[in-house]
């Protein structure tokens, strides 16, 4: 059973912080990893994408991803109450990377 | 470029009807993604098209099916329903050629089973 952990929320942290955001994966072919962010009633949208060890920035959005230890996170500079949301791991593996596994979310809350 | 659309948007059925939910994928995509999200549940994997085949499913019992047109176009089936089937279900699409299989969500439909 591949599984996909995150750590429990709620997640609370004040307008203008770094939030951090974890993820630990069981299943070592994974192949490629992403974040997405889901409105309360809305759909997943994503993020962030991240395919090799190490660090990938896009904007205040920071992925980091290490393999050896099936782990990754997602860092948010200069919180805004709008980043407030449910945060979902994805882990993807197989032939063509077709094989997601979503984690269960972390809801994170921006305090102004 | 035009997103994932889904239709409806919202269904409503009564214990044992049957539902059909559509999903329009991303042009040029010819991966199609089923999900399942209950209130304040995970997403549950339900079923993936490709190039109109069924690659795989999920675990969810056979009342729960659909398949793919030839414009890349699914639609899910849910027979018999239950009241637990009520869920947000959402499609995604992707590009199978491409390197690491980015998934699209579309906005879902919502059912309510009464």
């Amino acid at each position: 059973q591949k599984e996909v952990e995150q750590n429990s929320g709620p997640l609370s942290v004040p307008e203008g912080a770094i939030a951090s955001l974890n993820c630990t994966y069981s299943d070592r072919g994974s192949q490629s990893f992403f974040w997405y962010r889901q409105y309360s009633g809305k759909s997943p949208e994503l993020i962030m994408s991240i395919y090799s060890n190490g660090d990938k920035e896009d904007g205040r959005f920071t992925a980091q991803l290490n393999k050896a230890s099936q782990y990754v996170s997602l860092l948010i500079r200069d919180s805004q109450p709008s980043d407030s949301a449910t945060y979902l791991c994805a882990v993807a593996g197989g032939d063509y990377g077709q094989n997601f596994v979503f984690g269960p979310g972390t809801r994170l809350s921006v305090l102004p | 470029e035009a997103g994932v659309t889904q239709s409806p948007t919202h269904l409503i059925k009564t214990r044992g009807q049957q539902a059909t939910l559509r999903c329009s994928p991303i042009s040029g995509h010819t991966s199609v993604y089923w999900y399942q999200q209950a209130l304040g549940l995970g997403l549950q994997f339900l079923l993936w098209y490709d190039e109109g085949e069924e690659r795989n499913r999920g675990n969810f019992p056979p009342r729960f099916s659909g398949r793919q047109f030839p414009n890349y176009s699914s639609e899910l089936n849910v027979n018999a329903l239950e009241l637990e089937d009520s869920a947000l279900y959402l499609c995604a699409s992707s590009f199978r050629g491409q390197p690491y299989n980015e998934q699209f969500f579309g906005p879902g439909t919502r059912l309510t089973v009464l």
